[in-house]
């Protein structure tokens, strides 16, 4: 089965620098690649997401870069702000399976 | 809209006791799923229903039962409780997109314990 590994396991940042979130995974049939991010406390919540037949994909502060024959892929932020501060999980899925496996999550803290 | 509503929020349990675990979405989404966070451990898919009448398992099933009579309800239920439930249970909903079930919308959670 898919295996996903998400570095690092925290990341401490000041406000205004950049962060970035990496993830590897295992079954090169995979396709398609979430980001969620989870406040302390509440639900996780999907943030950007990226297809295989994509090599990044922007949203505002927010960009993630894929690259298929390293098989790893790169959550970016740029110009972080103290509620960036939470728990990102990276996952794939595809290959023939229905089930996404996620990666064990990094906590980001931005200090103001 | 409410989006996924889950019930209860916090619940706790006597070991070998059974109990529900509601989840309802509103969105008509084809899929829903259940997942269970451990600490340190991301979150792991239990069951799955692609549509109403449709139901299978995920990576960690022992334990757990589901059904989906409606596309609206996908509850969870727990057989015979054991210490090593205690978890943070989220239920998510997604539209029919591509081969995989890529949860869209999660719950607020059941924080689960088991005595």
């Amino acid at each position: 089965g898919e295996n996903v590994e998400q570095h690092p396991s925290t990341l401490s940042v000041q406000e205004g620098d950049s962060a970035v979130i990496k993830c590897t995974y295992s079954d090169s049939a995979s396709n398609y690649f979430p980001w969620y991010k989870q406040e302390l406390g509440k639900r996780p919540q999907l943030i950007i997401d990226i297809r295989s037949n994509v090599g990044e994909k922007k949203d505002q502060r927010i960009a993630v870069t894929l690259n298929k024959t390293a098989k790893h892929f790169s959550l970016h932020i740029t110009e972080t702000q103290p509620e960036d501060s939470a728990v990102y999980f990276c996952a794939a899925q595809g290959g023939g399976s229905y089930i996404p496996t996620f990666g064990r999550g990094t906590s980001l803290i931005v200090h103001p | 809209n409410a989006g996924v509503t889950q019930t209860p929020k916090f619940q706790v349990l006597k070991t070998g006791q059974s109990m529900t675990l509601q989840c309802a979405q509103d969105m008509n989404h084809e899929y829903m799923s259940w997942y269970r966070q451990d600490p340190g451990m991301g979150l792991r898919l239990i069951h799955y229903s692609v549509g109403a009448g449709i139901t299978d398992q995920g990576e960690v099933p022992n334990g757990y039962n589901v059904s989906r009579s409606t596309t609206e309800d996908f509850p969870l239920r727990l057989l015979s409780a054991a210490p090593s439930q205690t978890s943070v249970y989220f239920c998510a909903s997604s539209q029919r997109q591509g081969a995989g079930i890529q949860p869209q919308h999660f719950g607020d959670g059941t924080r689960l314990s088991i005595l």
